[in-house]
């Protein structure tokens, strides 16, 4: 089964708002990472949170962290056309990534 | 480009038959993982080698095997193919065991789609 689960699936949102998915997994992690994957692509490493973090930016990225819930959120600001790809949650449990089914976002222009 | 290189990009072949995916990690990386991606199953991880040696194991099927050679690079092997081993395989890299180090995540190749008729 999947270790992490992601919400929603699927999101369509404006360019220029701001677009928030969660990731809930199941067992302790030592770190949680996210990834963005064009359709049909390698998978791009956008960021990566460690188990003792709660909150880490990196440009219009932002990613909490709770583990007392077992989940994180990834908030994309200012969305752009661009951001139009799937966007996976990974957690590493014992040095293997395990995924996500992962959120399509559509952000129109 | 990532650094990471996967051939072939696509492979057409029919069922019965066996395939072989080649990785070349990016440069520096010891570990591989590979991965399977199919519109059903999602993103299974499948097995991982560092510096040679398997390192974990996961939903790997019996038909499939993989290897590393001593240059690093590593190769999937697929046999005995069914239809529903259509899917994308992906292969990554990281520098260490455990890709634990702040701000490094695993390096992804573009992968291989794999169509079995």
């Amino acid at each position: 089964s999947q270790q992490g689960e992601e919400d929603p699936q699927a999101l369509s949102i404006q360019e220029g708002e701001n677009a928030t998915m969660n990731c809930s997994y199941k067992t302790s992690i030592n770190n949680l990472q996210w990834y963005r994957q064009n359709s049909g692509r390698g998978l791009v490493h956008l960021i990566l949170i460690r188990s003792n973090e709660r909150e880490k930016h990196s440009g219009r990225l932002r990613v909490t962290l709770d583990t007392s819930k077992k989940s994180s959120s990834l908030l994309i600001t200012a969305s752009r056309a661009a951001d139009t790809v799937s966007y996976f949650c990974a957690t590493e449990v014992r040095g293997k990534l395990i995924f996500g089914q992962g959120t399509e976002l559509s952000v129109k222009p | 480009d990532s650094g990471v290189t996967q051939t072939p990009k696509h492979l057409i072949t029919a069922t019965g038959q066996r395939v072989t995916l080649r990785c070349s990690p990016r440069s520096g990386d010891l570990s591989v993982y590979w991965y399977q991606q199919s519109l059903d199953q999602g993103l299974q991880f499948l097995i991982q080698y560092y510096n040679g040696e398997e390192r974990a194991k996961g939903n790997i099927l019996e038909r499939f095997s993989a290897q590393q050679f001593p240059d690093l690079h590593s190769e999937l092997n697929l046999s005995s193919l069914e239809l529903g081993d259509s899917a994308l395989y992906f292969c990554a890299s990281s520098v260490a065991l455990a890709p634990t180090l702040p701000g490094y995540g695993y390096t992804f190749g573009s992968g291989t789609r794999l169509t079995v008729v």
